[in-house]
């Protein structure tokens, strides 16, 4: 199994529905964020949180809320969508900043299309 | 805030060496990191530069100015599966999360 799974792979939706993005992770780690990418900008960061009770914006968060389930769960809601948030979006973790070598673990992805 | 510029394109043949560069502002620095993506899919760790030099991890290796707000990766011994999307990524002072580049796409002919 994948250390970070995002659910579902691919989602169209309608303009106006809610619709949520799933993320877990077997790391153990406490830190889990939500990216967003779009061509030629790269992966911003939307919200993020270092443990359950904890939960921050990111640079792009308007729009958006999250949820964090358990220390494995993250999701992510548009709860009204729109067009321009068509994108590929990316669920992390990783560990504590005191380790040298804590790279981030990415999920698969998920491609959302607003229509 | 953070800003990250590093190319958009860059293409080489196989076997070549290819250096892709990253200047930042930032208003704190904790570390310079870069990421590999292929065609869209998990973003991949590649290194991590927390103090000025070299690092080398096998045909990659990564180096840090701190007091010119620089990095860059080397791709050495270029092969065909090395053609993927590479970022450049910085840790705010409090090592709190990453701000990435825009990316670099490197592609790689025979």
């Amino acid at each position: 199994d994948a250390d970070v799974t995002q659910t579902p792979r691919n989602r169209i939706t309608k303009t106006g529905k809610r619709i949520m993005l799933e993320c877990s992770q077997t790391k153990g780690h406490d830190r889990m964020y939500w990216y967003r990418q779009d061509p030629g900008l790269g992966l911003r960061l939307i919200y993020y949180s270092f443990d359950v009770k904890d939960i921050n914006k990111g640079e792009i968060s308007d729009g958006y809320s999250v949820s964090r389930q358990a220390q494995a769960k993250f999701s992510l809601s548009l709860e009204s969508a729109i067009p321009n948030q068509t994108a590929l979006y990316f669920c992390a973790t990783s560990g504590a900043t005191g380790q040298r070598m804590d790279g981030y673990t990415f999920g698969s992805g998920t491609r959302l299309t607003v229509v | 805030g953070q800003s990250l510029e590093q190319p958009s394109e860059v293409t080489a043949v196989e076997g070549a060496i290819v250096q892709i560069n990253c200047t930042y502002q930032t208003s704190g620095f904790y570390g310079l990191s870069w990421y590999q993506q292929h065609d869209g899919g998990a973003p991949t760790f590649l290194s991590y530069n927390a103090l000025d030099g070299l690092e080398e991890t096998g045909r990659f290796s990564s180096f840090l100015s701190r007091s010119d707000s620089y990095g860059y990766l080397l791709l050495q011994e270029l092969q065909m599966k090395d053609s993927a999307s590479y970022f450049c990524a910085v840790r705010d002072q409090g090592g709190n999360k990453l701000s990435f580049g825009a990316g670099t796409t490197v592609t790689v002919r025979a």
